[in-house]
């Protein structure tokens, strides 16, 4: 079955600096690439994604970039603000009829110093 | 619009018993899923409903079930609990091979 590392674990960064967080997996037939963010006390919310016929994927101060043959992909956010401070989740999926289930990395929690 | 909604969002129960949780999709979403978060950790897979099916099942013991209803709500069911299914257990739904949009969760505590 998938497997999804991640790392950092942790990760501190000051304010206005980037952050980046990378992902690897094993399934070859993973399609589908979410990211999540999730804060004390909350659900998981998705920022961004990215799917396998796409390179790369931006949504203002969030890109997401994928490496199909290496089977890797990476979060990047860049002007980091205290907001962004929480736990970041990245997942792999394979989506086929309607059935799909995602396996989850680890977890990153960044930390953002005013 | 509404979010996804669970309930309940605490409850705490003794080892042995039966707890039925509750999730109720975004307007339109026709499938959920259900994943289980020990603290620390990252969301582990159990079930995938789509139009009232099980599209997929992750590696939980059979205490573990749900359903889907006509209405696309859906109820995670897990007998006797041990100490070990404590946890968050997280709803999500979505309307199809895309993003899910997860609840806030039914944070369980086994004792």
């Amino acid at each position: 079955g998938e497997n999804v590392e991640q790392h950092p674990s942790t990760l501190s960064v000051q304010e206005g600096d980037s952050a980046v967080i990378k992902c690897t997996y094993s399934d070859s037939a993973s399609n589908y690439f979410p990211w999540y963010k999730q804060e004390l006390g909350k659900g998981p919310q998705l920022i961004i994604d990215i799917r396998s016929n796409v390179g790369e994927k931006k949504d203002q101060r969030i890109a997401v970039t994928l490496n199909k043959t290496a089977k890797h992909f990476s979060l990047h956010i860049t002007e980091t603000q205290p907001e962004d401070s929480a736990v970041y989740f990245c997942a792999a999926s394979n989506a086929q009829n309607y059935g799909q289930n995602f396996v989850f990395g680890p977890g990153t929690r960044l930390s953002v110093l005013p | 619009d509404a979010g996804v909604t669970q309930s309940p969002t605490h409850l705490i129960k003794t080892r042995g018993q039966q707890v039925t949780l509750r999730c109720s999709p975004i307007s339109g979403h026709k499938s959920v899923s259900w994943y289980q978060q020990v603290l620390g950790q990252g969301p582990q897979f159990i079930f995938q409903y789509y139009e009232k099916e099980e599209r997929g099942r992750g590696n939980f013991p059979d205490r573990f079930s749900a359903r889907q209803f006509p209405n696309y709500s859906s109820e995670l069911n897990v007998n006797a609990l041990l100490l070990g299914d404590s946890a968050l257990y997280l709803c999500a739904s979505s309307s199809g091979g895309g993003g899910y949009t997860f609840g806030s969760g039914t944070r369980l505590t086994v004792v």
